[in-house]
């Protein structure tokens, strides 16, 4: 079946540097990706969207200077975390959407950041 | 925009009982859809089941089967023979056909032997 590759599975930095995660459609073309954060037993919060080729779309409240976010081609978007502080630690989950709709929704594996 | 509550923090149940996990929610869509999703302690978002909203039929999948209630809103969860392996987070969550979704609290569920 379909499978989104979300590297790495885990990283830890210092405060102040920045840090890229990745979300990369492995077997189909992902029009659209959904990067989601979720903090220890809570919910997942989606913070942004993002169509290849287009400027992401944030949710309210999510700097998008803080979390950049690209989606240059139909198999790969990053999130990168710039100039992380320590209440930047949280799990990222990116999901993506294959052409078919929602029926072809597929979620990355998710990646635990943690800032020093 | 939707909102999605799970009004249960945390259930548990013996195994090979019945278990069932409430969600309701709200929305301005016509067209939309409701999920819900298993995260083990590995974290991988699993999907469990998908429910289409147009569809009156709820559905099920082996031992996993929804009880939906448009009018009221409602979307639960049923597991019969409950399995150790079954003890995780569960999710319910809703979206439209773009695949944007909005999840729930969660629910941890927790399977005595």
């Amino acid at each position: 079946g379909a499978v989104v590759s979300q590297h790495p599975s885990w990283v830890i930095c210092k405060s102040g540097t920045s840090v890229k995660i990745e979300c990369r459609s492995l077997d189909f073309q992902a029009t659209t990706m959904f990067w989601y954060r979720q903090f220890p037993k809570q919910s997942l919060m989606l913070m942004a969207t993002s169509n290849e080729g287009s400027k992401a779309t944030y949710e309210q409240g999510v700097e998008k200077d803080k979390f950049l976010i690209n989606h240059a081609s139909l198999t790969l978007s990053t999130l990168t975390v710039t100039s992380a502080h320590p209440e930047d630690s949280s799990f990222y989950i990116c999901s993506a959407r294959d052409t078919g709709g929602i029926e072809k929704l597929f979620f990355g594996s998710g990646t635990q950041l943690s800032v020093l | 925009a939707q909102t999605v509550t799970q009004s249960q923090p945390e259930m548990s149940v013996q195994e090979a009982e019945t278990v069932t996990l409430s969600c309701t929610y709200d929305t301005s869509e016509s067209d939309y859809y409701l999920f819900w999703y298993k995260q083990p302690p590995s974290r991988q978002m699993i999907l469990v089941i998908r429910q289409e909203a147009y569809k009156q039929q709820n559905a099920t999948e082996n031992r996993f089967s929804v009880n939906f209630q448009k009018a009221a809103k409602s979307f639960s969860l049923k597991i019969s023979d409950s399995q150790l392996g079954d003890a995780a987070m569960y999710f319910c969550a809703g979206g439209t056909s773009y695949g944007k979704l909005t999840f729930g609290q969660g629910t941890i569920l927790t399977v005595h032997p």
